[in-house]
């Protein structure tokens, strides 16, 4: 099955310094690779996703970025800010009829700091 | 419209008890998922349905099993809890056609087996 590999575990910014979290799967049929970003005690919510015929994606202060040849992608955090302040989780899977089996990765606890 | 709503918010059970979650969902969603959440571990798949009366298994299916009678409702059981099974368990949906992939989060159930 999919493994999905997320570093690092936690990282600390300068409030307006950028962050990246880095993921990488196992499966190169996955063709779905989202970001939830989930505050504490909170549900996780979606906050940017990319497929697989698509390099790159950007939304506002978001992007993400997806190298299929190495199997790894990324999420891109600019002009941090401390409601930015949470954990993420990366995730991969291969939608089917059959439904869309998400494999996430461990998490990555953001900390913005004043 | 509440979106998915999970219930109960908490529960703590003895070893041996038995409980069921519930899941609704008033999107008309196709796709029902039910994740459990394990400090460091992520997310992960318990048992997946793809529409009114299917059910599958996920990544860690043992201990639960799972019901979809109504296209609306998922539920969850635990026939004899097991301290392994504290976590904090999530149910997800998603609809058909061109947002397939995205899954939308309940508030989640905590749960105690001591």
């Amino acid at each position: 099955g999919e493994n999905v590999e997320q570093h690092p575990s936690t990282l600390s910014v300068q409030e307006g310094d950028s962050a990246v979290i880095k993921c990488t799967y196992s499966d190169s049929a996955s063709n779905y690779f989202p970001w939830y970003k989930q505050e504490l005690g909170k549900r996780p919510q979606l906050i940017i996703d990319i497929r697989s015929n698509v390099g790159e994606k950007k939304d506002q202060r978001i992007a993400v970025t997806l190298n299929k040849t190495a199997k790894h992608f990324s999420l891109h955090i600019t002009e941090t800010q401390p409601e930015d302040s949470a954990v993420y989780f990366c995730a991969a899977s291969l939608f089917t009829g059959g439904g869309n089996k998400l494999t996430f990765g461990t998490g990555t606890q953001l900390k913005v700091e004043l | 419209n509440a979106g998915v709503t999970q219930t109960p918010k908490f529960r703590v059970l003895k070893t041996g008890q038995s409980m069921t979650l519930l899941c609704a969902q008033d999107m008309n969603h196709e796709y029902m998922y039910w994740y459990r959440q394990d400090p460091g571990m992520g997310l992960r798949l318990i048992h997946y349905s793809v529409g009114e009366g299917t059910t599958a298994k996920g990544e860690v299916p043992d201990g639960y099993n799972v019901s979809r009678l109504k296209k609306q409702n998922f539920l969850l059981g635990l026939e004899s809890a097991a301290p392994s099974q504290t976590s904090v368990y999530f149910c997800a949906s998603s609809p058909p056609g061109r947002e397939k992939n995205i899954q939308y989060f309940g508030a989640g159930t905590r749960l105690s087996v001591l």
